[in-house]
């Protein structure tokens, strides 16, 4: 099983400041790689996909990068919006697994 | 506009079923793999198990496997969990979701379901 490691488990920044997530996994997902968001009360929603890739109606502010084991979620410009939890997913190899998720809090 | 709605949760004895179903529309149903993931309270998310379009290709969760079937019934737009021999550790907000990609049946999950909350207690 690929196990994905998300740490810290709390970042803390201002809204306007720049905000970088990191997701690792224990072992090569090619770019099969994908970032949600949730928010307390709600589903999770689908922002990255396959590394790199903006799901639908995802602000520009988004962005990910990385390959192979190492991965990064970029928030250019925080809005008071984008605090929440972020989880980083792989489908490279079955069972699917999550990563246990990075709490994105106002500083 | 995609739609999964999820229903049959409730509260269980351990050892006890449940059957969950999950009603889809606003999109080609025979095309997709459709999931179950489920969040503990308070927890992360576990994928639970997957079918593809067909029905004939299905994958579990280790922690599931052998008490936990998917299934699918493309006329009615629906899959769903039988969940057997229940333990306190499957007590989760269970979720539908649909796969990305169609046809190929894989991707991320850009659909989902509010989720149908399933525990297990005495």
């Amino acid at each position: 099983e690929v196990v994905l490691t998300q740490s810290p488990a709390t970042l803390s920044f201002s809204p306007g400041e720049r905000a970088t997530l990191s997701c690792r996994a224990s072992q090569s997902v090619n770019n099969y790689l994908g970032w949600y968001q949730q928010k307390p009360g709600q589903a999770p929603r689908l922002i990255i996909y396959d590394t790199f890739n903006r799901a639908t109606g995802i602000p520009a502010r988004f962005s990910g990068s990385g390959s192979g084991t190492d991965f990064i979620l970029t928030i250019s410009s925080l809005e008071p919006e984008d605090f929440a939890v972020y989880y980083c997913q792989q489908r490279r190899y079955w069972p699917i697994t999550f990563g246990p998720g990075t709490r994105l809090e106002i500083k | 506009e995609v739609l999964l709605v999820e229903s049959g949760g409730g509260l269980v004895n351990p050892g006890g079923s449940l059957r969950l179903s999950c009603v889809a529309s606003g999109f080609t149903f025979t095309s997709y793999t459709v999931n179950w993931v489920r969040q503990s309270p308070g927890r992360g998310l576990e994928w639970v198990s997957s079918v593809k379009s067909s029905g004939s290709d299905t994958y579990y969760a280790d922690s599931v496997k052998g008490r936990f079937t998917i299934s699918r019934d493309n006329g009615k737009n629906s899959i769903y969990l039988q969940m057997n021999s229940l333990m306190a550790d499957d007590t989760a907000l269970y979720y539908c979701t649909r796969a990305r990609i169609a046809v190929a049946g894989t991707g991320e999950f850009d659909s989902w379901g509010r989720g149908t909350l399933v525990t297990v207690s005495s």
